[in-house]
C-alpha cells in the first residue's frame, strides 16, 4: 500500500526556517518525480515545488522561488521540503505527492499525504 | 504564466447533472486532471488525462476538454458528492504545475 506521511509542521515566526519530511512506503520511491503543494486556510491548491528521480533537478512556482529548497533522500525514501525567510503567506497545509508514472511532466497526482500544517505569525 | 478559471461555487438537487468547468487559453492542448477535496482531507484523483477515470471513481464522474474549456460532469448526484473540485494542467514552457481555483459543489 502507497503511504506518504508528513511531519515537521508547526509554529514559526516570520523570517524563520522549517524543514518538512515526507516519508514514502509501499512503492520504489526512487522510480518517481515528487511535489509539495500546499493550501493556505480556507483557499484552493497551489504547487510549491517538485524534484526529479535523482534529486539533480527542481522546479518552484514563483512565490517560493530562492526561499525554498526540495531535495530527497532516496536511501531513507523521504523528499524534504527546506523553506527559509518565512512569510505569514506561507501560513498552509503542505502536502506532498507522487505523480501516477515514472516520467517527468503532465501526471496527475495519484497519492497524497495527509498534510502538514506550517503557521507563521509573530 | 498559464491560469485555469473555475467558478467559485455550483449548486445542483441530488439526482441531477452537475457541471464544473475549468478554462483557460487552448487548455485543450493540455491534459487536465480533476481532484475532489472534502473538509479535512487530501485531495482525491477523480479524473485524469482529461477523460479516464481511476479505479474505484464511479462511472457518474466523466470529463471533457475542447477548445478553451475543460468539463468535469457528475451525473446522479449524490449528498457524498458534495466537496471542493480542483482542476490541475502542466504548463510546460514555466515547468510549474497549475491548479484552478477550485469549485465548491454544493447539493441542494
Amino acid at each position: 500500500e502507497v503511504q506518504l506521511e508528513e511531519s515537521g509542521g508547526g509554529l514559526v515566526q516570520p523570517g524563520g526556517s522549517l524543514r518538512l519530511s515526507c516519508a514514502a512506503s509501499g512503492f520504489e520511491f526512487n522510480f518517481y518525480w515528487m511535489h509539495w503543494v500546499r493550501q493556505a486556510p480556507g483557499k484552493g491548491l497551489l504547487w510549491v515545488a517538485r524534484v526529479n528521480r535523482d534529486g539533480s533537478i527542481a522546479n518552484y512556482a514563483d512565490s517560493v522561488k530562492g526561499r525554498f529548497t526540495i531535495s530527497r533522500d532516496n536511501a531513507k525514501n523521504t523528499v524534504y521540503l527546506q523553506m527559509r525567510s518565512l512569510r505569514v503567506e506561507d501560513t498552509a497545509v503542505y502536502f506532498c505527492a507522487r505523480v501516477s508514472d515514472t516520467g517527468s511532466s503532465g501526471f496527475p497526482f495519484d497519492y497524497w499525504g495527509q498534510g502538514s500544517l506550517v503557521t507563521v505569525s509573530s | 504564466s498559464y491560469v485555469l478559471l473555475q467558478p467559485p461555487s455550483v449548486a445542483v438537487a441530488p439526482g441531477k447533472t452537475a457541471r464544473i468547468t475549468c478554462g483557460g487559453d487552448n487548455v485543450e492542448a493540455k491534459s487536465v486532471h480533476w481532484y475532489q477535496q472534502k473538509p479535512g482531507q487530501a485531495p482525491l484523483l477523480v479524473i485524469y488525462y482529461d477523460t479516464d477515470r481511476p479505479s474505484g471513481i464511479p462511472e457518474r464522474f466523466s470529463g471533457s476538454n475542447s477548445g478553451d474549456m475543460a468539463t468535469l460532469t457528475i451525473s446522479r448526484v449524490e449528498v457524498g458528492d458534495e466537496a471542493d473540485y480542483y482542476c490541475h494542467v502542466w504548463d510546460r514552457d514555466a515547468d510549474q504545475v497549475v491548479f484552478g481555483g477550485g469549485t465548491k459543489l454544493t447539493v441542494l
